[in-house]
């Protein structure tokens, strides 16, 4: 069965410091990856999507950056975080356009 | 441009009382249609989905959706109501053709004693 990793789980870092979130795909190839944020009390807003090594689509452009060094390996990453970078990010992965996303845990960021 | 509103921003019920949430898509097409819940601090996980055929899907936890062509709606369902589905509720829709999966803003349902 496939299973999907993310982490860390919960992070606080200083305004101005780099950021890495790491998620890895177990059990399937060549999967769709995805990124989101989920702001408080808001909704899902997608920040990059990949589907394939090395294809990364920028839906919003921002502070943050994505890559897809391995197959299976999608990260979410900022040279300097902004107060407005805090919040709820989730990795999520479908095999095909026609399947369902299925979602990691999240990792809760807070800048301060 | 495609989109799915969810009307109910917050929706409380009573342990035990029936449950519908709603769910309404723009589209030129029936799109693949899902439902996810999401626990707090939690990712979210899929409740069912639609993608042909019957229009009343049955899903876990109990839940079923019924698609409906004709009121571009995809509403939520389940028949009595435990103090553990108290959660938010996203309603997402995706292009049969490709593309992104689309959201709607959510629906946290409070369930009371």
């Amino acid at each position: 069965s496939q299973t999907i990793h993310q982490w860390p789980a919960t992070l606080v870092q200083p305004v101005g410091s780099p950021l890495s979130l790491e998620c890895t795909v177990e059990g399937t190839s060549n999967p769709n990856l995805y990124w989101y944020r989920q702001a408080a009390g808001r909704g899902l807003q997608l920040l990059f999507y990949s589907v394939g090594i090395g294809q990364i689509s920028s839906e919003v452009p921002q502070n943050l950056s994505a890559s897809r060094p391995q197959d299976r390996q999608f990260i979410l990453s900022s040279k300097k975080l902004l107060l407005s970078d805090s919040g709820f990010y989730l990795c999520a992965w479908r095999r095909d356009y026609g399947s369902p996303l299925h979602f990691g845990n999240g990792t809760r960021l807070t800048v301060t | 441009a495609q989109s799915v509103t969810q009307p109910d921003i917050h929706i409380t019920v009573s342990e035990g009382a029936s449950l519908e949430l709603r769910c309404n898509y723009s589209y030129g097409a029936t799109p693949y249609l899902f439902w996810y819940v999401q626990s707090p601090g939690q990712g979210l996980q899929l409740l069912l989905k639609y993608f042909s055929g019957d229009t009343l899907v049955q899903g876990i936890k109990g839940f079923e959706a019924e698609f409906k062509r004709s009121q571009s709606s995809f509403n939520l369902r389940k028949p009595s109501v435990h103090w553990s589905d108290a959660a938010e509720y996203f309603c997402a829709v995706a292009p049969t053709q490709g593309g992104k999966l689309i959201f709607g803003q959510g629906t946290e349902l409070s369930v009371k004693p």
